[in-house]
């Protein structure tokens, strides 16, 4: 009953590091998403895709990219972190669009 | 305006008491509407999820739509020390596949 996994749950970077963050579903799911949530600011959509290599910006893409090769899997990747991207990062998925299924997050601390 | 509002708390209430929890919104377009509880250093869980006006009762929880005065409302009956977690309300509009989060409502409930 695995639902959304991602890796890692804590990683520290350094500054102008790169990392990605591994997400996998495994309920079929067509949408999949990454939230970026901070202190006093509520869950924050980075990105988003509709399926299999179809993929959107949400509110704040920018320092990130994300790819969908497979209804599985939605990598996020980070180019040359910074501090403004130290944050609790989630995955989630969904169905239909309505209901979606968060992943249990990645804590990051950019350095 | 913001598109959805929800009182941050932090809500502190004994054990046993009947807790209310409550989020505004402003876009008349939104539909589906869900609550999510979200524990601590863990990813949000969907609670309750409503299609347009009207309540919907599950235990110990209630949600209540009033989409006239675009007002959404979650009750908690006999409320248990497990029950204190953050509480996120989320909506769309149906043909928008991306929800709207509330920033949460930090409830503890004390023994």
């Amino acid at each position: 009953n695995a639902g959304v996994t991602q890796t890692p749950k804590f990683r520290i970077l350094k500054i102008g590091q790169s990392m990605t963050l591994q997400c996998t579903q495994d309920m079929n799911h067509n949408y999949m998403y990454w939230y970026r949530q901070d202190p006093g600011m509520g869950l924050k959509l980075i990105y988003y895709s509709v399926g299999a290599g179809i993929t959107d910006k949400g509110e704040v893409p920018n320092g990130y990219n994300v790819s969908r090769s497979t209804t599985e899997d939605f990598p996020l990747r980070l180019e040359l972190a910074a501090p403004s991207q130290t944050s609790v990062y989630f995955c989630a998925s969904s169905r239909e669009g309505n209901t979606i299924y968060f992943g249990e997050g990645s804590w990051l601390t950019v350095v | 305006q913001k598109e959805v509002e929800q009182d941050p708390g932090p809500l502190s209430v004994p054990e046993g008491a009947i807790v209310s929890l409550n989020c505004t919104y402003s876009n008349s377009a939104f539909q589906y509407f869900m609550w999510y509880r979200q524990y601590s250093r863990k990813g949000p869980e969907l609670l309750m999820y409503t299609y347009s006006s009207g309540n919907k009762e599950d235990g110990r929880f209630t949600a209540q739509v009033d989409k006239s005065s675009k007002y959404i409302s979650l009750f908690i009956r006999d409320s248990q020390p497990s029950d204190s977690a953050t509480y996120l309300c989320a909506m769309n509009g149906g043909s928008n596949y991306k929800l709207t989060f509330g920033k949460g409502t930090l409830l503890t409930v004390n023994p």
